[in-house]
């Protein structure tokens, strides 16, 4: 069964300091990766995925991802928060029965 | 395009009473899916919808159900109404058909229960 685990409840940073959220997966398939964003009292909106192909993957607000198959990681960063980042932050891996399966996320502060 | 719409954003029920929720997917999207999401449980699957049709079910019981219409819109229903239940509900759409797919979601319904 596909799962994932995100390391670190709370992430504070400094604004303009390296963000890195931690996801690792479990999957007995070739996995799709996605991380989402979700602001207070917002639906959730996706920031990036990894289906195949490029292991690094961009994806908005200067989001990236690295898929790394030796590790079972797929962690998120950026290189510069800004305070609009304040968020929580969910990584989810699709099953094979094509739902998704979310970790418990991730909530980013960013400090001026 | 416009995204997913969820109906009404805000509810509040009291126990014992019934609720339907409403999401209209992504215009060409065929795939609805429903989850819930609470601070304890997190983020759980409940359903999912193609093509009027239920493809996919997650572990809740029987007083959770759904429907989705030919025009792919969809409605979840929660019978019964349990402190429990409240929660934030969402819907995401896809196209459903296709691999890899992509789910995009809505801004949800809160569903408080008294």
């Amino acid at each position: 069964a596909q799962s994932v685990t995100q390391l670190g409840s709370h992430v504070s940073v400094s604004e303009g300091a390296l963000v890195l959220l931690r996801c690792n997966y479990s999957s007995s398939v070739p996995p799709y990766l996605f991380w989402y964003v979700q602001y207070p009292n917002q639906g959730l909106q996706l920031l990036l995925k990894y289906t195949t192909g490029a292991t690094l993957v961009k994806g908005i607000n200067g989001f990236e991802a690295e898929f790394k198959k030796s590790e079972t990681s797929f962690h998120l960063t950026k290189p510069s928060a800004h305070m609009s980042d304040a968020a929580e932050y969910f990584c989810a891996v699709r099953d094979n029965t094509d739902k998704l399966i979310f970790g418990t996320g991730t909530r980013l502060q960013v400090f001026p | 395009k416009a995204g997913v719409t969820q109906t009404p954003r805000y509810l509040i029920k009291t126990r014992g009473q019934q609720v339907t929720l409403s999401c209209s997917p992504i215009s060409g999207h065929r795939s609805v899916s429903w989850y819930q999401q609470t601070p304890g449980q997190g983020l759980q699957f409940l359903f999912e919808y193609f093509s009027e049709t239920q493809r996919n079910k997650g572990n809740f019981p029987g007083r959770f159900s759904g429907r989705q219409f030919s025009n792919s819109r969809s409605e979840m229903n929660v019978s019964t109404l349990e402190l429990g239940d409240s929660a934030l509900y969402l819907c995401a759409s896809s196209l459903g058909d296709r691999d890899p797919d992509t789910q995009y979601f809505g801004p949800g319904t809160r569903l408080t229960v008294l």
